[in-house]
């Protein structure tokens, strides 16, 4: 079955700290990947996508996702991140035979000042 | 672009009204999805429209959920009755083809009491 994982539904960064959040797909054909960040009270906004050609994609807002298809994992980094980060993230994956995104449950950044 | 556009931002309605939540895509779009956001169920795809056809009702809980795409850019999810099971925050998002990202509204935060 296709499915995306993400294994932490909380992290706890210091600012200035970096920062990585996991995820993990299994899905049969070649996999188009994304991920996602919500703010509170907001809709979901596109920080990155994967479709193919060079596996590191540098995204907006300072992130980068590397894609690895030996492990299944599309991870989000980030160098050094900013009280404004704090937010819920999600990882989505489809493919070109399929019309809709399956997302992971979410993780949530807690910035400590 | 204004991007997606829904409305009301909030409702909040008593148990048994009729609920109808509203949508303009991005101009251009020719795919749009109605989700649903909760915290135990996190984000659901209730149904998918492409070029203004419904291709997946397959999400829809239940018959008092009824969703209509008149033309390219307008979109109804309509609740009927509605439940206080229904309370969410429902979410709508256009895409300009199949297999590549969504870009999402506000969402419309329900309450039913």
């Amino acid at each position: 079955a296709q499915s995306v994982t993400q294994p932490d539904i909380h992290i706890t960064v210091s600012e200035g700290a970096s920062l990585e959040l996991r995820c993990n797909y299994s899905y049969g054909a070649t996999p188009y990947l994304f991920w996602y960040v919500q703010s509170p009270g907001q809709g979901l906004q596109l920080l990155l996508k994967y479709f193919s050609g060079d596996t590191l994609v540098q995204g907006i807002k300072g992130f980068e996702a590397e894609f690895k298809r030996s492990q299944s994992s599309f991870n989000l980094r980030k160098p050094s991140v900013h009280w404004s980060d704090a937010a819920e993230y999600f990882c989505a994956v489809t493919s070109d035979s399929n019309y809709q995104l399956i997302w992971g449950a979410g993780t949530k950044l807690i910035i400590k000042p | 672009d204004a991007g997606v556009i829904q409305s009301p931002r909030h409702e909040v309605t008593e148990m048994g009204q009729e609920v109808t939540l509203r949508c303009k895509p991005i101009s251009g779009h020719n795919s749009l999805f109605w989700y649903r956001q909760t915290m135990m169920r996190g984000l659901e795809l209730l149904i998918y429209f492409n070029n203004n056809v419904p291709i997946d009702d397959s999400g829809m809980p239940e018959d008092r959920f009824s969703a209509k795409m008149p033309n390219a850019s307008f979109s109804t999810l309509k609740i009927q009755p509605s439940e206080p099971r229904d309370s969410a925050v429902y979410f709508c998002a256009s895409s300009p083809r199949m297999n590549t990202e969504a870009f999402f509204g506000q969402g419309t935060r329900l309450t039913v009491v």
